[in-house]
């Protein structure tokens, strides 16, 4: 199947500075990709959803402000936590959108563990 | 709302012995359906998916899973389970199409007893 990368694994950060966390789809051009948050033994939940050239689509109880999502280019969405706290610690997940001929699926991304001191 | 409900938040069997997680959606229609699996620290790899035809799937590492309208279920079997197979597993489901906003049960915590 196709490939998702995240970049980085992990980080930690102080309280109040901002986190970029890169989502690329290597071997697929991706027009939609989704953001998640993991809580430690919880589910998925998805914060946004990011469209190449045009503005995110935030769930609701989702800071835009917050968390900044940057969808430039095909293979490539940023996630930016804005002024991060520790209720901001978590693991966070994209997935890429293959679209084309009679494929239709998202492919996950490995993580990326923040941590906010 | 949609829902995706795994009422098992952890089971543990015999490695070897054969394995059942269940899974019951709520929505209107038929959504495509998913299990995922994630190993701990890991993101997801997809198991298997359903979105029409034989409502028997097969996905990858020997599981399978059979979709049951008259029941809105959905739930993941593997006749023979291996110490590798301890992971948390989730089951999902896309409303719209496979690709469209992705709803997650909260999961089901595999361990595997010696």
């Amino acid at each position: 199947g196709a490939v998702v990368s995240q970049h980085p694994s992990r980080v930690i950060c102080k309280s109040g500075t901002s986190v970029k966390i890169e989502c690329r789809s290597l071997d697929f051009q991706a027009t939609t990709m989704f953001w998640y948050r993991q809580f430690p033994k919880q589910s998925l939940m998805l914060m946004a959803t990011s469209n190449e050239g045009s503005k995110a689509t935030y769930e609701q109880g989702v800071e835009k402000d917050k968390f900044l999502i940057n969808h430039a280019s095909l293979t490539l969405s940023t996630l930016t936590v804005t002024s991060a706290h520790p209720e901001d610690s978590s693991f966070y997940i994209c997935s890429a959108r293959q679209l084309g001929g009679n494929t239709d699926t998202q492919y996950f991304g490995p993580g990326t563990r923040l941590t906010v001191l | 709302a949609q829902s995706v409900t795994q009422p098992d938040i952890h089971i543990t069997v015999s490695e070897g012995a054969s394995l059942e997680l269940r899974c019951n959606y709520s929505y209107g229609a038929t959504p495509y359906l998913f299990w995922y699996v994630q190993s701990p620290g890991q993101g997801l790899q997809l198991l298997l998916k359903y979105f029409s035809g034989d409502t028997l799937v097969q996905g990858i590492k020997g599981f399978e899973a059979e979709f049951k309208r008259s029941q809105s279920s959905f739930n993941l079997r593997k006749p023979s389970v291996h110490w590798s197979d301890a992971a948390e597993y989730f089951c999902a489901v896309a409303p719209y199409s496979s690709a469209s906003k992705i709803i997650f049960g909260s999961g089901t915590r595999l361990s595997i007893r010696p």
